[in-house]
Order: C-alpha cells, then structure tokens, then sequence
C-alpha cells in the first residue's frame, strides 16, 4: 500500500535546530520530496532525495533511507519566518505524489 | 523553474452553479495534475490532466463532477461543477517536467481559492 506519515505539530525555538521525521511506504518508490507551505500559500519546494544520505542546502538538510522507508527534514538557526507546514511527499514510479498531512512547525521567541 | 499562474485566484460562487478554473504554464511541460486542499488539511490529487485525451481520476472523484481539459502542454482547466458548500477549497495545478531528466521536481500554481455559499 501507499501511506506517508510524519509529526501533526512541533515547537521550536528561534534560534535552535529541529528534525521533522517522516517514514512512507511507497510501491515503485521514485523519490522523496519536501515542501513547505505557509498559510494561505502554495507549496513551496525544498528538497529531493532519491539515493541514500543527506542533501544539504543551507539551513535545510534532508536526509533518506531507502531501506528503512524514512526521511527527516533538518532545519538550523531557526527564524521565525520558518513558521510554516512541512509536507513530505514520495513519488511512485507513475511520478505522482503521495502527500502527508503536514507538520506545522511553531516556532518560538 | 516552471512558472504557473492560476485565474481565478478566488472566487465565491452560489450552490449549484460551475466554475473553470484556469492554469497556465510558462514552458511545455510532461505532466499536469490538479489537487484540492481544504482548510487544515494535506493535498488530495483530483486527477492527472493528460493532453489530449481524457484526465485520469483518482478514487472518489468523477469526470462529471471534475470534468478537465488540457489542449496543449501548456495549458490545462479544471471545471467544479454543480457545486455545494463541501466543495470550498484551495485547487491547486501542478507540474511535473521530465524532459528535465532525473530532477523530478514538482512546481504548484498560486492556487485558486473557492467558497460556495
């Protein structure tokens, strides 16, 4: 089967560092996206992981094992702009989108 | 990157009347889908706009209800028709452009926001 899950809701504080976990299980699995979509807005792209490892790309790093159906978004120096949902999402081999529900991220003064 | 633009951006609509929406691509790409996001939730894929022939729906959505268009590969509609209040949402198309080889990096327009009264 299909399914993608991963936190509702995390607080952080400005400043600080936080993972957002996600674990999918996904048939023809064809890569692992992150996106993140502030509140009124359209999801913004963020990363892709297709081969094991981390990707780093400033303060966001994503990290995928294939093997173990898991990912997590790193994100260091925290803002406040960083308020926002995070949704992982993994593409099959038809290259659609199988979407979590989103984990809105609180950050903290 | 792709650019997408979306019309309309929002719109309120009466019970049982249509709407089209609107989706416009910047460059040819592969693939064109069309979600919905109602408040609060994750994305829901509607379908898969295919050029030239009819979209493919996913469970639970019909071409009756959600009939689309895609002419070109620029190019794409997405009708909600008969509305009622449950159909409010945020419809969002989206593209995938595999000319562009293994980056398969999907690009979302600025969404349509829709409120049935």
């Amino acid at each position: 089967g299909q399914n993608i899950d991963q936190p509702t809701e995390m607080t952080a504080t400005e400043g600080a560092i936080v993972q957002i976990n996600c674990t999918y299980q996904t048939s023809g699995f064809n890569g692992l996206f992150w996106y993140q979509q502030h509140a009124g807005e359209a999801p913004t792209f963020l990363s892709y992981n297709v081969l094991d490892g981390l990707e780093e790309k400033g303060r966001f790093s994503s990290f995928l094992s294939r093997s173990k159906g898991y990912s997590y978004l790193l994100l260091k120096e925290l803002q406040m702009k960083d308020s926002a949902s995070y949704l992982c999402a993994s593409m099959d081999s038809n290259y659609q989108l199988i979407w979590g529900a989103g984990t809105k991220l609180i950050i903290k003064p | 990157s792709a650019v997408i633009s979306q019309k309309p951006s929002r719109d309120i609509c009466q019970r049982g009347t249509s709407l089209t929406i609107q989706c416009q691509v910047d460059s040819q790409v592969t693939m064109m889908f069309w979600y919905r996001q109602q408040p609060g939730q994750s994305l829901t894929l509607i379908a898969t706009a295919n050029q030239g022939s009819e979209a493919t729906y996913e469970s639970g959505f019909v071409i009756d209800k959600f009939p689309i268009s895609r002419p070109n590969l620029t190019f794409s509609t997405l009708t909600v028709s008969n509305m009622s209040p449950e159909d409010s949402s945020i419809y969002l198309c989206s593209v995938i452009d595999l000319a562009r080889g293994d980056y398969n990096e999907q690009f979302f327009g600025p969404g349509t926001r829709l409120t049935v009264l």
